[in-house]
């Protein structure tokens, strides 16, 4: 079974604060994903990767950057965290052909005070 | 462009009853679809796909759904709901002209009544 891991359940940061989440996959999968879910908004794309150091801008990237060194493991960066950040954040990969899944972590429930 | 749309953002059924989900999408080209389900506390999971092939399409947990492309329609039924059936539901539209990317539904909640 693909397995995606992410680092932290629950997270709380303050104001201003640099934030970094990690998530891992274990499938050697090409695609990875970064969503943030509010009530009501459903999932919002915020960046993906389909490549080694490729990444391009999802729905709402805005305070946001990614990282992706290492084929498995794909980063979320705010640079300087604001309340409006506080959310669920999701991590998500995928194989290399549109028909495929996506497969999710347990999402990272992050609180910005 | 695609865009899913899912009719309900909260459906209430009886314990046994009949479960209907309802998404309806919107898309150039012949669409990939999902259905997923995420619990509280947790990612999403796969229920099941369409990609090509039968258009009545069977996933987990007793759950099926048909795609209608004439209806642009692939709505998610069970026939007997259960109490561990309570959870989100997100219905996902992916093309092949779209590097992996997949557009969700604003999800739907369904509470199952004893």
């Amino acid at each position: 079974d693909v397995k995606v891991t992410q680092s932290s359940r629950y997270l709380v940061k303050r104001t201003g604060e640099k934030v970094f989440l990690e998530c891992v996959q274990d499938m050697d999968h090409e695609n990875m994903f970064w969503y943030r879910q509010d009530p009501g908004l459903g999932l919002r794309l915020i960046y993906f990767s389909y490549d080694v150091k490729m990444k391009e801008k999802g729905d709402i990237p805005e305070g946001y950057s990614v990282s992706r060194e290492k084929k498995e493991r794909f980063s979320l960066i705010l640079e300087s965290a604001s309340t409006n950040q506080t959310s669920m954040y999701l991590c998500a990969s995928s194989g290399g052909t549109d028909n495929q899944p996506q497969h999710f972590g347990d999402g990272t429930r992050l609180s910005i005070l | 462009a695609q865009s899913v749309t899912q009719l309900g953002s909260h459906v209430s059924v009886s314990e046994g009853a009949l479960v209907l989900l309802r998404c309806n999408y919107s898309s150039s080209v012949p669409p990939y679809l999902f259905w997923y389900v995420q619990y509280p506390n947790q990612g999403l999971q796969l229920l099941l796909k369409y990609t090509t092939g039968a258009t009545l399409v069977k996933g987990i947990n007793g759950f099926e759904a048909e795609f209608k492309k004439s209806e642009t329609s692939f709505h998610l039924t069970k026939p007997s709901a259960h109490m561990s059936d309570a959870a989100e539901y997100f219905c996902a539209v992916s093309l092949n002209t779209n590097a992996g990317k997949s557009t969700f539904g604003d999800g739907t909640t369904l509470t199952v009544k004893p």
